[in-house]
């Protein structure tokens, strides 16, 4: 595997289900994110993960919940979501917290909340 | 704050034909400024970068921007579109150096055989 990928693909859920996205990166970087992309949405920052500490967090519902276990893994953690959660939710990694440097994306979940 | 728009959230054009797609940031400058493309089914994947170093920059797929102080603009040309470049544009202003980068709107380009 190269770059950053994601699991599932595609993944659709009941409001009461428990989830995990999961996101890897194959490219030695310490910064990894969370995004979500509505449509007609402009993209949305969730999480920022540096060195495996958070670094940001976008006042996002405590209905995600992020982990980072590590600097090549990230999961985000999905319960007792909401219709309006249905987006694609972007992984993606950096050398490290810092806009100098480019941000690789991984090809995104697609979620469907029913 | 850091503000970034990008006029036009559809723009069409035919094969060969220059490809224009807008951005204008907010008055403060920006220390760098990235333009995204997103191909179907796909993630956001980096054009090109400006960071000072020159005011026109060259990027993947023959596309460049100029970046116009006076104007606060970013543009994304191409001089001939292809097929291939069907997709969407995202321009993306950073706060600051260690700050989060702000993605524009998007704009979805159609390439018209």
């Amino acid at each position: 595997e190269t770059g950053v990928t994601q699991t599932p693909r595609h993944l659709v859920m009941g409001m009461t289900n428990k989830k995990s996205l999961k996101c890897e990166q194959h490219l030695g970087h310490n910064a990894m994110y969370w995004y979500k992309q509505s449509a007609k949405k402009p993209l949305e920052l969730m999480f920022v993960y540096n060195f495996k500490e958070q670094t940001e967090n976008n006042s996002v519902p405590s209905r995600f919940s992020p982990e980072c276990p590590n600097s090549s893994h990230l999961f985000l953690h999905l319960h007792t979501l909401q219709p309006e959660d249905s987006a694609l939710y972007l992984c993606a990694s950096s050398q490290a917290h810092s806009t100098a440097y480019e941000q690789y994306f991984g090809p995104g979940t697609r979620l469907t909340v029913t | 704050a850091q503000s970034v728009t990008q006029l036009g959230s559809h723009v069409s054009v035919s094969e060969g034909a220059l490809v224009l797609l807008r951005c204008n940031y907010s008055s403060s400058v920006p220390p760098y400024l990235f333009w995204y493309v997103q191909y179907p089914n796909q993630g956001l994947q980096l054009l090109l970068k400006y960071t000072s170093a020159a005011t026109l920059v060259k990027g993947i797929n023959g596309f460049e921007a100029e970046f116009k102080k006076s104007e606060t603009s970013f543009h994304l040309t191409k001089p001939s579109a292809h097929m291939s470049d069907a997709a969407e544009y995202f321009c993306a202003p950073s706060k600051t150096s260690y700050d989060k980068v702000i993605f524009g709107p998007g704009t979805s380009l159609s390439v018209i055989p």
